[in-house]
């Protein structure tokens, strides 16, 4: 079992604030990292797909970067707004096993 | 277009009993991935089958089966429930087996068992 581990596992944040967070990933056999965003009663919506070392991917006002020599990928929230309130969970893929983390809480206060 | 359906969306078994979740994906999806997710902790992949075909098995015990119809549908089976296996359980479809663009997911089943 591989270990993805996201951090923080909770925020709060400004509304207008920036922010981040971070997935970490093993470096080795990497195929892919998926970013989503779960708001609550609802289902996983996906955001980002990152395969190559060195992607930038942005949606709107957010963001990521990954890094797969040193096994991290980073979301970016730029001016944060209510509506960004949700889970966001990065999933690691490597060969035809799929690994999620324990996701980080978002909570954007008006 | 609708989304990833699955039934039904809540549960309730006794120990010890069979269950039987089922997942129709987006039209035109092939590939459908199963995840169980416990409270507080991210969701765990199970199974994907893509053109009816296992593709991918994660770390669960036999109990849990799975298949994929001709028409790309799916169910997940689970025998001998325990207390343990209570949890929102997930699927996901996508175009190919191995989404270039992320996965679709459903609603979950709340499964508890008692």
């Amino acid at each position: 079992i591989l270990n993805v581990e996201q951090s923080p596992q909770s925020l709060h944040v400004q509304e207008g604030d920036s922010t981040n967070f971070t997935c970490s990933f093993p470096s080795s056999n990497f195929y892919a990292l998926h970013w989503y965003r779960w708001e609550t009663a609802k289902s996983p919506e996906a955001l980002f797909v990152m395969t190559l070392n060195g992607d930038e991917k942005k949606k709107g006002r957010i963001s990521a970067t990954l890094n797969t020599k040193e096994g991290y990928s980073y979301l970016y929230i730029k001016g944060s707004q209510p509506e960004d309130s949700a889970t966001y969970l990065c999933a690691f893929r490597t060969g035809n096993q799929f690994y999620f983390g324990t996701g980080t809480s978002l909570t954007v206060i008006p | 277009d609708a989304g990833v359906t699955q039934s039904p969306t809540h549960l309730i078994k006794t120990r010890g009993q069979h269950v039987t979740l089922r997942c129709s994906p987006i039209s035109g999806h092939k590939s459908v991935s199963w995840y169980q997710q416990v409270l507080g902790q991210g969701p765990q992949f199970i199974f994907q089958y893509y053109e009816k075909e296992e593709r991918g098995r994660g770390n669960f015990p036999d109990r849990f089966s799975a298949r994929q119809f001709p028409n790309y549908s799916s169910e997940l089976n689970v025998n001998a429930l325990l207390l343990g296996d209570s949890a929102l359980y997930l699927c996901a479809s996508s175009l190919e087996g191995q989404s270039r663009y992320g996965y679709t997911f459903g609603s979950g089943t709340r499964l508890t068992v008692v």
